[in-house]
């Protein structure tokens, strides 16, 4: 099984300040063929399902804010929020789909400080 | 809009049975893989089973291998979850999963709200 692992486990941003949360898997989600990052990450706010923000590594799901943004490549990715606002409080997962089973990070907790 | 509706949760002893199911509506059921994810009160996102657009292909996690089912309704757009011999350790809240594929697991695009599973004495 792929492991996902993120950092921090939690961290505390100022209004406006710019939050980085990394997920690193425990090998590669770069698929040689088709050159894509088999990467997703999602926001899940207290007691609601969790929202799709990035698939693809990068690519944004319509109809996120474009403070939101992915990158990375191979094994270590990185969500990065800016100038962070109070709705963006929540957990955030990265989540890999290179094989079975899916696997999910353990998250990371952003609140305001 | 794309709606995921699951239901048929509750409090089951262990050992027992339960059957989850995830009513779709707002899209095109037959043409997607869908799956179930649930999270134990208090952790992280747990993938469990995927099946895909047809039925034909489903995966399941590990710790749910040989006691869960997944299947699908394509007539009724409805999704399944038979659930076996509960553990106290299946408790969650699981949730329905829409994929962005019908066949290659990929990304999930629309959730449920979930339906909680708590397996107790």
């Amino acid at each position: 099984d792929i492991v996902m692992t993120q950092s921090p486990d939690s961290l505390a941003v100022s209004l406006g300040e710019r939050a980085t949360i990394n997920c690193k898997s425990s090998r590669t989600i770069l698929n040689s063929s088709d050159n894509n990052n088999y990467v997703a990450w999602y926001q899940q706010k207290s007691r609601q399902p969790p929202k799709l923000l990035i698939y693809w590594a990068s690519t944004r799901q319509y109809g996120v804010p474009d403070r939101f943004s992915g990158s990375g490549s191979g094994t270590d990715f990185t969500l990065t929020i800016d100038s962070l606002q109070a709705e963006d409080v929540a957990v955030y997962y990265c989540q890999q789909y290179y094989t079975t089973p899916l696997t999910f990070g353990p998250g990371t907790k952003v609140d305001i400080k | 809009q794309v709606q995921l509706v699951e239901s048929g949760g509750g409090v089951v002893q262990p050992g027992r049975s339960l059957r989850l199911s995830c009513a779709a509506s707002g899209f095109t059921f037959r043409s997607y893989a869908v799956h179930w994810v649930r999270q134990a009160p208090g952790k992280g996102l747990e993938w469990v089973a995927g099946i895909s657009y047809d039925g034909s292909k489903q995966d399941y996690a590990d710790s749910v291998k040989g006691r869960f089912t997944i299947s699908r309704d394509n007539s009724r757009s409805t999704l399944f979850l038979q659930m076996n011999s509960l553990r106290p350790e299946d408790s969650a809240v699981y949730f329905c999963a829409r994929d962005r594929g019908n066949t290659r697991w990929y990304w999930s695009d629309y959730w449920g709200q979930g339906t909680l599973v708590a397996v107790s004495s």
